[in-house]
């Protein structure tokens, strides 16, 4: 199973450059999520997707965007990258609420670099 | 609102000794806690999940971890630390009402094993 699938896995952007991350999963769940991972911080909640076609800010939404384009695929957008953009993304996803022991699902990673 | 706090960022251990990861919460509301652990330039890995039926809970690498509700606590253990156990590890909170679908998580705790 592929279970959730980011790409591309490495990018390098300079200041102001634009690019999308995208996500998808195969599990039909119903939530999507974009962290992003610093060290010493965790990870820390970007947007989030509780249901296609709903999309909602979490703890650090500046500079991003979001699309959910339909129930498999949730991408991450920046208009205009800036060094402080430098970081690992991360794309999850869970069957629903976090409530009842629903756990998230990981991707791999996208490590971005913004110089 | 909910909030996560792991009490130690660095733990280190040898090998054959036990491991304690430490993780204290804040939820309004009945939680649904989990533990993930990271190996380097991975992605992140259910190690268990806390769902309200018992309190112990057994995961997988025989980790296991115990929720107390009057100390808000969601400690993690082994008996017995291997090599492949370092690795950083996240406890992870997510609940209902204002937190919905939400996964928040603590700053991390790397674990180094020595020989």
């Amino acid at each position: 199973n592929a279970g959730v699938t980011q790409t591309p896995k490495f990018q390098v952007l300079k200041t102001g450059q634009s690019m999308t991350l995208q996500c998808a999963q195969d599990m039909n769940h119903n939530s999507m999520y974009w962290y992003r991972q610093d060290p010493g911080m965790g990870l820390r909640l970007i947007y989030y997707s509780a249901s296609e076609g709903t999309t909602d800010k979490g703890e650090v939404p500046n500079g991003y965007n979001v699309s959910r384009l339909n129930k498999r695929e949730f991408s991450l957008r920046l208009e205009s990258a800036a060094p402080s953009q430098t970081s690992v993304y991360f794309c999850a996803s869970s069957r629903g609420t976090g409530g009842g022991g629903t756990e998230a699902f990981f991707g791999q990673g996208t490590r971005l670099t913004v110089v | 609102a909910q909030s996560v706090t792991q009490l130690d960022s660095h733990v280190s251990v040898s090998e054959g000794t036990p491991v304690l990861l430490r993780c204290n919460y804040s939820s309004s509301y009945s939680p649904s806690l989990f533990w993930y652990v990271q190996h380097p330039n991975k992605g992140l890995q259910l190690l268990l999940k806390y769902t309200s039926a018992a309190t112990l809970v057994k995961g997988i690498n025989g980790f296991e971890a115990e929720f107390k509700k009057s100390e808000t606590s969601f400690h993690l253990t082994k008996p017995s630390a291997h090599m492949s156990d370092a690795a950083e590890y996240f406890c992870v909170v997510s609940g209902v009402t204002d937190s919905w679908g939400k996964f928040q998580f603590g700053a991390g705790t790397q674990v180094v094993v020595t020989p």
